[in-house]
């Protein structure tokens, strides 16, 4: 099993739709995670992060993080055409919920937001 | 506060050349990771740093790879006698001490081809 999962997608949703992202992780100790949007030829920009157990909105997007179900998800609201992209979970490696070192990512999804 | 940056760009080179990358982190960042990504994938972990010690090394990194931050300051990635599966984009992040909770935040990346 992949330390984190992603649904491999690809998703496309009409524009003024909600877009739901998943990811599911192994290690049950890891305590943080971060969704990241990354355009086509260009790096990973950082959109979202989480702690703890529960949702954390910002502006149109929502994280989402069920520790016991292990599984964080990504919402985004009134999807715009600008927000297509390739959207990436991550969570902290072999973690135990102490290191605050490397990530792992899951392999992206691919949004796509059709006028 | 700049950014992550990384030089150059783009690299071609051809296979048993050997490459150098650079990376500058954002000032007051004191830990600076190398990730590696091939296309479709998320980024791959390589190494990191905090100050001018290597922390960990991931198993991917061959005795080909040789990262350094001789200052605690910027980095360098060399990759010798290159091969065809050493192309892909390698990305530079940064963050600050665990106490800011790790949040990474990437370079433009430096993409490879070797021909």
């Amino acid at each position: 099993q992949k330390e984190v999962e992603q649904n491999s997608g690809p998703l496309s949703v009409p524009e003024g739709a909600i877009a739901s992202l998943n990811c599911t992780y192994s290690d049950r100790g890891s305590q943080s995670f971060f969704w990241y949007r990354q355009y086509s030829g260009k790096s990973p920009e950082l959109i979202m992060s989480i702690y703890s157990n529960g949702d954390k909105e910002d502006g149109r997007f929502t994280a989402q993080l069920n520790k016991a179900s292990q599984y964080v998800s990504l919402l985004i609201r009134d999807s715009q055409p600008s927000d297509s992209a390739t959207y990436l979970c991550a969570g902290p490696t072999n973690a135990g919920g102490t290191s605050y070192g490397k990530l792992t990512f899951g392999q992206g999804t691919i949004l796509t937001v059709h006028p | 506060d700049t950014g992550v940056s990384q030089d150059p760009r783009h690299k071609i080179t051809k296979r048993g050349q050997n490459v150098t990358f650079r990376c500058d982190p954002i000032s007051e960042h004191n830990r600076l990771y190398w990730y590696r990504q091939t296309l479709g994938q998320g980024p791959e972990f390589l190494t990191y740093f905090q100050n001018e010690a290597q922390l960990e090394k991931s198993r991917l990194l061959s005795d080909r790879f040789s990262a350094e931050r001789p200052k605690g300051s910027f980095s360098t990635l060399e990759i010798q006698r290159t091969e065809q599966g050493d192309s892909a984009m390698y990305l530079c992040a940064s963050s600050r001490d665990y106490l800011a909770k790790n949040i990474q935040y990437f370079g433009a990346g430096t993409r490879l081809s070797v021909l």
